[in-house]
């Protein structure tokens, strides 16, 4: 099985832009998390989507969005870029179903920076 | 709610010496625990989960961990680690029900020849 695929792996913006990132999880896969991970704060939880509906939501500015497809293909978007935004921004997938025992299964990282 | 502590942001240890990286949780709810691994420039993989069951786990790449519910811990040791074993090291935790997943600040594990 392929694993979860991140496009692009690396991004650089300047403050003010938006930016789209996309996050294909691992076939047969219906729930996909999105986190930010920073030097500073760590891994900080975004947001979860399953099944084209959002689960969970982490502590953020409504700067940032999400969306999932009915492929189960997630992308997040970020408007009007701030510097503090430039992070690594991981997906992750799982077989969530209606039970909690899944696991999760990272993508590679969209590197984004912000100037 | 739930948190991850995280004790010690590096852990330095001589290749073929054993090492515990710790991890203490908190949550009211019974939870599942788990550890990734994340190697310079990639992303998360999973070394071992606690799910129920037996309360030593075994994990990939030689690593197992022990969950301790009367001291909320989930300590992860290698009795030997190797220099390919340096990297970050995350402890996460998700409570039950459709819960996010909390990770711990993470621990760099390096690994000295």
């Amino acid at each position: 099985k392929a694993g979860v695929t991140q496009t692009p792996r690396y991004l650089i913006k300047t403050r003010g832009q938006q930016v789209t990132l996309s996050c294909s999880p691992i076939s047969g896969h219906r729930s996909v998390s999105w986190y930010q991970q920073t030097p500073g704060q760590g891994l900080q939880f975004l947001f979860e989507y399953f099944s084209e509906t959002q689960r969970n939501k982490g502590n953020f500015p409504g700067r940032f969005s999400g969306r999932q497809f009915s492929n189960s293909r997630s992308e997040m978007n970020v408007s009007t870029l701030e510097l503090g935004d430039s992070a690594l921004y991981l997906c992750a997938s799982s077989n969530r179903g209606e039970t909690s025992q899944e696991t999760q299964y990272f993508g590679p990282g969209t590197r984004l920076l912000v100037l | 709610a739930q948190s991850v502590t995280q004790l010690d942001s590096q852990v330095p240890v001589f290749e073929e010496a054993p090492v515990e990286l710790r991890c203490n949780y908190s949550s009211s709810v019974s939870v599942y625990l788990f550890w990734y691994v994340q190697y310079p420039n990639q992303g998360l993989q999973l070394l071992l989960k606690y799910l129920s069951g037996s309360t030593l786990v075994k994990g990939i790449n030689g690593f197992e961990a022990e969950f301790n519910k009367s001291q909320t811990s989930f300590h992860l040791r290698k009795p030997s680690v190797h220099i390919s074993d340096t990297a970050e090291y995350f402890c996460a935790v998700r409570a039950g029900g459709y819960q996010k997943v909390t990770f711990g600040t993470g621990t760099k594990l390096q690994v000295i020849p």
